[in-house]
């Protein structure tokens, strides 16, 4: 049964910083591509980051490049997203969603996700 | 980047009813939609993947249709589980892109 558990979530202050994760189980972690989506209070769902599993490519919306970094440990099953520079228009959940293949983004199966609040 | 629009954006309807969502995209997207049903306070679930491939453990009552530019989701009998909102998703042009959502309500 394919898992993902994301954490790291909370409140923090514009400028602030923040580290997601999300520990994934049940599948080959290694050969799949990984995506990040937000959704922010009542809205709809945005497309934020992925990363490849085949060549470790990465991509990400446009207002987040620059200061959002996605990352992988393979070792460890886990899924990474750094945020820096963190604004209140960031503020949403967050689901960590596995691709359907290395290089095939199609978000088969999604986390419960993690909740982050920028605010002063 | 690629705009994706839904229509309608809120549907009424009764359990039984057939059901039909329209997607559009703002250019060429070939195959390479999916679609996603989020009930209220939990996570998406795939429902469709390439415009109409039905994601593992999706009943046969979804089904989807289209290429290019124009897209629909079919519920052929709703049931009380399919009440919910209701997203389309481009995968192939970075950035990808989300539908605004079609909410299904009673």
């Amino acid at each position: 049964e394919v898992k993902l558990l994301e954490s790291g979530g909370g409140l923090v202050q514009p400028g602030g910083s923040l580290r997601l994760s999300c520990v994934a189980s049940g599948f080959a972690f290694s050969k799949y591509a990984m995506n990040w989506v937000r959704q922010a209070p009542g809205k709809g769902l945005e497309w934020v980051s992925s990363i490849s599993g085949s060549d470790g490519s990465t991509h990400y919306t446009n207002s987040v490049r620059g200061r959002f970094t996605i990352s992988r440990d393979n070792s460890e099953n886990t899924l990474y997203l750094q945020m820096n520079s963190l604004r209140a228009e960031d503020s949403a959940l967050y689901y960590c969603a596995k691709g359907f293949r290395s290089a095939s983004y199609y978000a088969d199966y999604w986390g419960q996700g993690a909740l982050v609040t920028v605010s002063s | 980047d690629i705009q994706m629009t839904q229509s309608p954006s809120t549907l009424s309807a009764s359990v039984g009813d057939r059901v039909t969502i329209t997607c559009r995209a703002s250019q060429s997207i070939d195959i390479w939609l999916a679609w996603f049903r989020q009930k209220p306070g939990t996570a998406p679930q795939a429902l469709i993947f390439q415009a109409s491939d039905l994601a593992s453990g999706v009943p046969s009552r979804f089904s989807g249709s289209g290429s290019g530019t124009e897209f629909t989701l079919t519920i052929s009998s709703l049931q009380p589980d399919d009440f919910a909102t209701y997203y389309c998703h481009q995968y192939t042009h970075f950035p990808f892109t989300f539908g605004p959502g079609t909410k299904v309500d009673i």
